[in-house]
């Protein structure tokens, strides 16, 4: 059984360029949150996709939007990237019938140069 | 959602002894989870317990919560190098559930 894979690892873009990461859930998982982690701080929530549409949404600018496919496989792009971008970004799954355990894949390490 | 805070913020231990790291949070809760994350790696779910639950266990793993001090506290008995590694805590209130938010975790350092 598959967990949470995500993809690239780990990528390096220029500022104002625009990015997107992609993440497939767990099996049998619906929802998909996403979580920006900076270095040394604890990961801070974006957004949580289900039934393909966004249903919370962390303090995050509009730069940051996401999409979740028919497959529950989702999303993040942000669009005019700044150096304070910069992190590793993590996506987790669960099911809808939330049961508190969230499962996380290994993150994308975006670097904004 | 509610943020959970730990603390230490980091620390220090010979392998073999035991770790203890706690968390405070600031309102009612449904349950409290635990998490580690090794370097650079993704978080993964260590235990959860239940706000009608005052300990439980997982292996080496001991947690308690005090709904009236609104604090819990994770016990790694019998630490290893492997242990290595940050946790956070994730306490979940009714409405909220599907939002986890973490505070800056705790950073365990085991020297073997």
């Amino acid at each position: 059984d598959a967990g949470v894979t995500q993809s690239p690892t780990h990528l390096i873009k220029t500022r104002g360029q625009q990015v997107t990461l992609r993440c497939s859930p767990k099996s049998g998982h619906d929802t998909v949150s996403w979580y920006q982690q900076a270095l040394g701080q604890g990961p801070q929530f974006i957004f949580q996709y289900y039934e393909e549409e966004e249903r919370q949404r962390g303090n995050f600018p509009d730069r940051f939007s996401g999409h979740q496919f028919p497959n529950y496989s989702s999303e993040l792009n942000v669009n005019a990237l700044l150096l304070g971008d910069s992190a590793l970004y993590l996506c987790a799954s669960s099911r809808r019938e939330f049961t508190g355990e969230l499962f996380f894949g290994e993150g994308s390490r975006l670097t904004v140069l | 959602s509610q943020q959970g805070e730990e603390d230490p913020q980091a620390l220090s231990i010979q392998e073999g002894e035991n770790a203890t790291m706690n968390c405070s949070y600031k309102t009612s809760i449904n349950n409290l989870q635990w998490y580690r994350q090794n370097s650079g790696r993704g978080l993964v779910h260590l235990i959860l317990i239940r706000s009608n639950e005052r300990e439980k266990h997982s292996g080496r793993l001991r947690v308690t919560l005090d709904t009236s001090k609104k604090s819990s506290s994770l016990l790694i008995t019998a630490s290893r190098a492997a242990d290595t590694a940050s946790y956070f805590c994730a306490p979940i209130s009714s409405g909220s559930a599907r939002q986890l938010t973490f505070g800056s975790g705790t950073q365990l350092t085991v020297l073997p």
